[in-house]
């Protein structure tokens, strides 16, 4: 199986702040990922699918980047809708999620 | 427009048993991937299963396989989740979601979720 591993678990920053969320993949999944954002009480929502593809409607401050086993996904200048948990997820074989990253205000 | 609700959680005893549902409606149910997730108290997602349009593919999580069982219902644009041998760790959140594109992943449409909890 595959293992997704995603730092920091915590992350505190500022709105402005320029974010980097880190995923690890347990082997290569090419560009095979995406990531999710989620806010309490809600499902989670597509950001970015194949590494670096932005989903429609999502703002262009978030990006992603990467292939193979090391992925990350970018926040540009950090807004108040922005403080939620995001996760990553591989979809080369079968489905597996990162353990989540809460941004959290500083 | 696409939307997904699931319904059928609830409180159940240890060893008893749930069928869930999801109803979809807004996109032509029989070509698509569907997939259920779920997310227990203050956790992370976990993948449980998916099912292809139709049913021809069928993969679980080894953390469910013989106790849960996922299933279709194309004419009535239904996914069904039957959850057998319930256990405290079954207590989640569990959302139904349809897949970006009919040929596989990302998950892009999900339902509101419905809870079960797993308690005597």
């Amino acid at each position: 199986d595959i293992q997704m591993t995603q730092s920091p678990s915590t992350l505190s920053a500022s709105v402005g702040d320029r974010v980097t969320i880190t995923c690890r993949a347990s082997q290569s999944i090419g560009t095979w990922l995406a990531w999710y954002q989620q806010k309490p009480g809600k499902a989670p929502k597509l950001l970015i699918f194949k590494a670096s593809n932005l989903e429609g409607g999502v703002p262009s401050r978030f990006s992603g980047s990467g292939s193979g086993t090391e992925f990350t996904l970018t926040i540009s200048s950090l807004q108040p809708d922005d403080f939620a948990s995001y996760y990553c997820q591989q979809y080369k074989t079968y489905l597996t999620f990162g353990g989540g990253t809460k941004v959290e205000i500083k | 427009q696409v939307q997904l609700v699931e319904s059928g959680g609830g409180l159940v005893k240890p060893g008893g048993s749930l069928r869930l549902s999801c109803a979809a409606s807004g996109f032509i149910f029989s070509d698509y991937y569907m997939s259920w997730i779920r997310q227990a108290p203050g956790k992370g997602l976990e993948w449980i299963s998916d099912i292809s349009g139709r049913s021809s593919y069928i993969n679980y999580a080894d953390s469910v396989k013989g106790r849960f069982t996922i299933s279709r219902d194309n004419a009535k644009n239904s996914l069904y989740l039957q959850i057998n041998s319930l256990r405290a760790e079954d207590t989640a959140v569990y959302y139904c979601a349809r897949a970006k594109y009919s040929s596989g992943w990302p998950l892009l449409y999900w339902g509101q979720g419905t809870l079960v909890t797993v308690s005597s």
